[in-house]
């Protein structure tokens, strides 16, 4: 049911900068704001990035978003090894009234 | 800090319901939105509705059929019930607080329900 697009993987070495994209459409990143989140193998979701470029209260500064248009992007700078994870992005669709996830992208920390 | 727990069966039956309550701590339950989000084995995540404290409710469309979100403020939990499950069914609940600008700010640990028979 994923109507935002995401790359189902993405890799990089230790100390390089990663960008994640997340497509959707006027319904719902066109209109509304986008949130991130990262899941650790074995572990709940967690929240990343709000309204898209806000960090929450202990998130690295290496982590940041962006948002233009109907696109958004996750950009994690000076990856780092516990990076590698499965990143979720987010936000609330007008013609669902609910909210719509991507499908994932799984970060591989080479 | 806030604290949610789902707590529920672990194996369901196909055709029955399954019903999983969300304990929260470390925060009223009489403020933002409450949801359930669930993820199959090895997929991404699916929002299945959330509920206000004052009990108004929103569903996905791909399940409002058989989803029924219920609260107890006294209590400080809120509950799942979704009916006539599957196979398709099987999956990690979450239960999660919803801030009003409809992100998932705070997540519990997952339960795994299986339906089988």
């Amino acid at each position: 049911q994923s109507v935002l697009t995401q790359p189902p993987s993405a890799s990089g070495t230790p100390g390089q900068r990663v960008t994640i994209s997340c497509s959707g459409s006027s319904s719902n990143i066109g209109s509304n704001t986008v949130n991130w989140y990262q899941q650790l193998p074995g572990t709940a979701p967690k929240l990343l990035i709000y309204s898209n470029n806000e960090r929450p209260s202990g998130v690295p500064d290496r982590f940041s978003g962006s948002k233009s248009g109907t696109s958004a992007s996750l950009a994690i700078s000076g990856l780092q090894s516990e990076d590698e994870a499965d990143y979720y992005c987010a936000a609330w669709d007008d013609s669902l009234n609910g909210a719509l996830f991507g499908g994932g992208t799984k970060l591989i920390v080479l | 800090q806030v604290y949610l727990q789902e707590s529920g069966p672990g194996l369901v039956k196909p055709s029955e319901t399954l019903s999983l309550t969300c304990t929260v701590s470390g925060d009223s339950i009489g403020s933002y939105y409450w949801s359930w989000i669930r993820q199959p084995p090895g997929k991404g995540l699916e929002w299945i509705g959330y509920i206000y404290y004052s009990g108004s409710t929103n569903y996905n469309p791909s399940l409002k059929s058989r989803v029924t979100i219920s609260i107890d403020t006294s209590k400080n939990q809120f509950s799942l019930k979704l009916s006539s499950v599957t196979a398709a069914d099987t999956a990690v609940y979450y239960c999660a607080r919803t801030h009003y600008s409809k992100y998932f700010d705070y997540w519990g640990r997952g339960t795994l329900v299986t339906v089988s028979p």
